[in-house]
């Protein structure tokens, strides 16, 4: 069974600090990883994707990968009141995404 | 900037009824998901459809489900005779070539009495 954990929370920020999210996944094979935010009766939104070990960076978030230690973040810098939502972790099993149950992330200003 | 778009955005339907959920994925995406999400719980895999073929399905996509790209923009699912479980929202994904990633359609409220 490929699963993909995560704290479901909530993490709670001030305005303007930066947001941690964690992810653990056990399928080695997986090759692409992506954050997705949902807001609360709302479809998941594509934030962030990686495929390779290491940092990757657009604007405010930055998604990293360790392959080795199975393990993606997402950190958000700046946050705001809007980022608040959950954070979907997901990775590929195959074509289709094996998603995590999300952390719940509210700023507050 | 191309979406996926779903239709209806609710659904109520009595038990045991068929439904039809659609979709329209982006135009020249291949491969094509739906995923449900029933409320408080992760969003799961349902299907994929590759090249007018199942590729993969879950556990959850039994003889109940079936799924259709019947005129090439069009992707449907049916639940030929739905159960209250079967409540969720049913979300649809499309994907272009080689690792790009899977963009979703706003999704289908899908209400069983």
């Amino acid at each position: 069974q490929k699963e993909v954990e995560q704290n479901s929370g909530p993490l709670s920020v001030p305005e303007g600090a930066i947001a941690s999210l964690n992810c653990t996944y056990s399928d080695r094979g997986s090759q692409s990883f992506f954050w997705y935010r949902q807001y609360s009766g709302k479809s998941p939104e594509l934030i962030m994707f990686i495929y390779s070990n290491g940092d990757k960076e657009d604007g405010r978030f930055t998604a990293q990968l360790n392959k080795a230690s199975q393990y993606v973040s997402l950190l958000i810098r700046d946050s705001q009141p809007s980022d608040s939502a959950t954070y979907l972790c997901a990775v590929t099993g195959g074509n289709k995404l094996v998603f995590g149950a999300g952390t719940i992330l509210r700023v507050k200003s | 900037e191309p979406e996926v778009t779903q239709t209806p955005s609710h659904q109520v339907t009595q038990m045991g009824q068929e439904v039809i959920l659609r979709c329209v994925p982006i135009s020249n995406h291949l491969y094509f998901y739906w995923y449900r999400q029933i409320l408080g719980q992760k969003v799961e895999f349902l299907v994929s459809f590759y090249n007018n073929e199942i590729s993969e399905k879950s556990e959850i996509f039994d003889d109940q489900f079936s799924v259709e790209r019947p005129d090439g923009s069009n992707f449907t699912l049916k639940i030929r005779s739905t159960k209250l479980e079967d409540s969720a929202m049913y979300f649809c994904a499309s994907q272009g070539l080689g690792n790009q990633p899977q963009h979703f359609g706003d999704g289908t409220r899908l209400s069983i009495l």
